[in-house]
């Protein structure tokens, strides 16, 4: 039973256009929300979070936003650089009694022609 | 300030024999999360350390197993192998400090194949 799903395994966006990439969750005590990048050969890299207080949080080209009664969270990438060809992790988190651990999706490949 | 490091990078293990990963974390956090990412299955949480104890574990069998030292170093090791244990092995440290909502910094992993 997966609790976080990324439903678009691969997303092709041209350069200079906005790339959004979705995640669905079914968990409700999920109250915390990160976007992680990861390139080949390395870890993921933090890229943004959201608390499910907020339902938007901005950082650059970045944002993410949270509809909690769809349980639904999106990023935002305006404007696609190549540079952020990578494949982009959703995870979820029950931080109430800060049980520490992340529950991701499965991966979504941005690939940004130029 | 040096990030999470894994030692070995890369591991290539027969069938049956056993293996540890290690995982330096950041200074100062005091979580350490094991991670498992395969092409089919993403990221799988395999368990977290704070302060020696494990506090959380996923859903994987017994010959997954870990612990974490006082210096908040951590070691996994998983015994007698199989071929779908392949897999890149992910270490991430957090805080876990008084902030509630804090991210999890990741290493660049051990990639262990199973032959």
């Amino acid at each position: 039973d997966q609790q976080v799903k990324q439903n678009s395994p691969s997303l092709s966006v041209q350069e200079g256009r906005i790339s959004i990439l979705n995640c669905d969750y079914t968990n409700s005590m999920f109250d915390y929300f990160l976007w992680y990048k990861k390139y080949p050969a390395e870890g993921p890299t933090f890229l943004i979070s959201i608390s499910s207080i907020k339902d938007k949080n901005e950082d650059g080209r970045f944002t993410v936003f949270l509809n909690k009664s769809a349980k639904h969270l999106s990023l935002h990438i305006v404007p696609s650089q190549p540079g952020d060809s990578a494949v982009y992790f959703c995870a979820a988190s029950a931080q109430r009694g800060s049980q520490g651990n992340l529950i991701f999706g499965k991966g979504t490949k941005l690939s940004v022609k130029p | 300030k040096a990030g999470v490091t894994q030692t070995p990078r890369y591991l290539i293990k027969t069938r049956g024999q056993q293996v540890t990963l290690s995982c330096s974390p950041i200074s100062g956090h005091r979580s350490v999360s094991w991670y498992q990412q395969t092409p089919g299955q993403g990221l799988q949480f395999l368990f977290e350390y704070f302060s020696e104890t494990q506090r959380n574990k996923g859903n994987f069998p017994g010959r997954f197993s870990g612990r974490q030292f006082s210096n908040s170093r951590s070691e996994m090791n998983v015994s007698t192998l199989e071929l779908g244990d392949s897999a890149l092995y992910l270490c991430a440290s957090s805080p876990m400090g008084p902030t509630i909502n804090t991210e999890a910094f990741f290493g660049q992993g051990t990639r262990l194949t199973v032959v």
